[in-house]
């Protein structure tokens, strides 16, 4: 079945730290594929987005992503944490350019240690 | 500019009981979405409309939950009678493009929904 999976539900990580969040896909072809952070009180802001082209991508707040097509992952990059970095982050797919929707992994939430 | 607005922002009910979400998109975005979280899973997509029609209901769950949006402005989901499994944040989304792959979806802060 078609799906997106964060395997990491929450992950704790010092202030100045780097992060790596993890996103595996399984479908056919590749898919456009996304971050989205929700931080607290807030709504789920488009971090990057891939659809095809150069398989590292630069996305806002410092963040980037790797497309890796042999291992299906579009993980999630930061070299250097912020404590504004906490909130919950979500991968997602969509399958084609013409797919009404988004389809949103389970998300992973993190914390940061000061 | 205003983002997307969504109304209330949290709703405690009873089991049996109606509630209407509401949602107003970003001004002159055509393609309105709602989404679904249940219980901390996954986000779920449940409909999109494009103007004032349905351009893809795939995702709602049963004839319980009915969405509007009169006019192509704001849009309404009602729930009734609303179901314990209801429960969880319904997010509304807007954008210019037809399609999430093509331009970007931009969210509400969700309105969260109890049923007790």
């Amino acid at each position: 079945a078609q799906s997106v999976t964060q395997p990491d539900i929450h992950i704790t990580v010092s202030e100045g730290a780097s992060l790596e969040l993890r996103c595996n896909y399984s479908y056919g072809a590749t898919p456009y594929l996304f971050w989205y952070v929700q931080s607290p009180g807030q709504g789920l802001q488009l971090l990057l987005k891939y659809f095809s082209g150069d398989t590292l991508v630069q996305g806002i707040k410092g963040f980037e992503a790797e497309f890796k097509r042999s291992q299906s992952s579009f993980n999630l990059r930061k070299p250097s944490v912020h404590w504004s970095d906490a909130a919950e982050y979500f991968c997602a797919v969509v399958p084609y350019s013409s797919a009404s929707k988004i389809i949103f992994g389970s998300g992973t939430r993190l914390s940061i240690r000061p | 500019e205003a983002g997307v607005t969504q109304f209330p922002s949290h709703s405690v009910i009873e089991k049996g009981q109606t509630v209407t979400l509401r949602c107003d998109p970003i001004s002159g975005h055509d393609n309105l979405y709602w989404y679904r979280r249940v219980m901390g899973k996954e986000i779920k997509f449940l409909l999109h409309f494009v103007k004032e029609s349905k351009q893809d209901e795939s995702g709602m769950p049963n004839n319980r939950f009915l969405a509007e949006r009169t006019g192509g402005t704001y849009s309404t989901l009602k729930v009734q009678p609303a179901e314990l499994e209801d429960s969880g944040v319904y997010f509304c989304a807007s954008s210019q493009s037809g399609t999430p792959g093509t331009g970007e979806l931009f969210f509400g802060e969700g309105s969260r929904l109890t049923v007790l």
